[in-house]
């Protein structure tokens, strides 16, 4: 079967830095993405990662690696703002998208 | 720029009653999806479409029909609700298939079935 893996909830300090993990089995892969969403509202992309290595936006940086079936999205510089769930999601064989059921980050001040 | 805009925002049902959300995007993206979200669950893809007057199934389509007569638009239909069709249920968009570009949202529909 599919599935997606990520830890439910997590907790970290304003101005530290986290890392949000995502291991997969999939049938298939084209590529995994990750989306954030704030309570009560629409997800939102982050970022998208095919080849293996990390790609950096900012305090946001995601790493993939295909053969261990493993993601991870690091935030840096922490903000309040930046309590949301975060959603890790994989293409599949078919460009479908698996998703996982997301890590609600918690950031305290 | 509206992006995606879903109504209606809010919805309680009673068990039996049937009832059509709505799903229109500005962007002329070709592909467009219908998810539901659940607690302690990833997002489960109902009904997608890949073009004007074309329908498919997704990961759990049962108790629910969609129609996509203009390209703007994706209908979401349940005909007779039951309870456990309450949920957040959200609609999204995109240029091409899901697995290769990036998905716009709308802001989601809470739907209760009593």
């Amino acid at each position: 079967g599919q599935n997606i893996d990520q830890p439910t909830e997590m907790t970290a300090t304003e101005g530290a830095i986290v890392q949000i993990n995502c291991t997969y089995q999939t049938s298939g892969f084209n590529g995994l993405f990750w989306y954030q969403q704030h309570a009560g509202e629409a997800p939102t992309f982050l970022s998208y990662n095919v080849l293996d290595g990390l790609e950096e936006k900012g305090r946001f940086s995601s790493f993939l690696s295909r053969s261990k079936g493993y993601s991870y999205l690091l935030l840096k510089e922490l903000q309040m703002k930046d309590s949301a769930s975060y959603l890790c999601a994989v293409s599949d064989s078919n460009y479908q998208l698996i998703w996982g059921a997301g890590t609600k980050l918690i950031i305290k001040p | 720029n509206a992006g995606v805009t879903q109504t209606p925002k809010f919805r309680v049902l009673k068990t039996g009653q049937s009832m059509t959300l709505l799903c229109a995007q500005d962007m002329n993206h070709e592909y467009m999806y219908w998810y539901r979200q659940d607690p302690g669950m990833g997002l489960r893809l109902i009904h997608y479409s890949v073009g004007e007057g074309t329908t498919a199934k997704g990961e759990v389509p049962d108790g629910y029909n969609v129609s996509r007569l203009k390209k703007q638009n994706f209908l979401l239909g349940l005909e007779s609700a039951a309870p456990s069709q309450t949920s957040v249920y959200f609609c999204a968009s995109s240029s091409g298939a899901s697995g290769a570009n990036v998905l716009t949202f709308g802001a989601g529909s809470r739907l209760t079935v009593l």
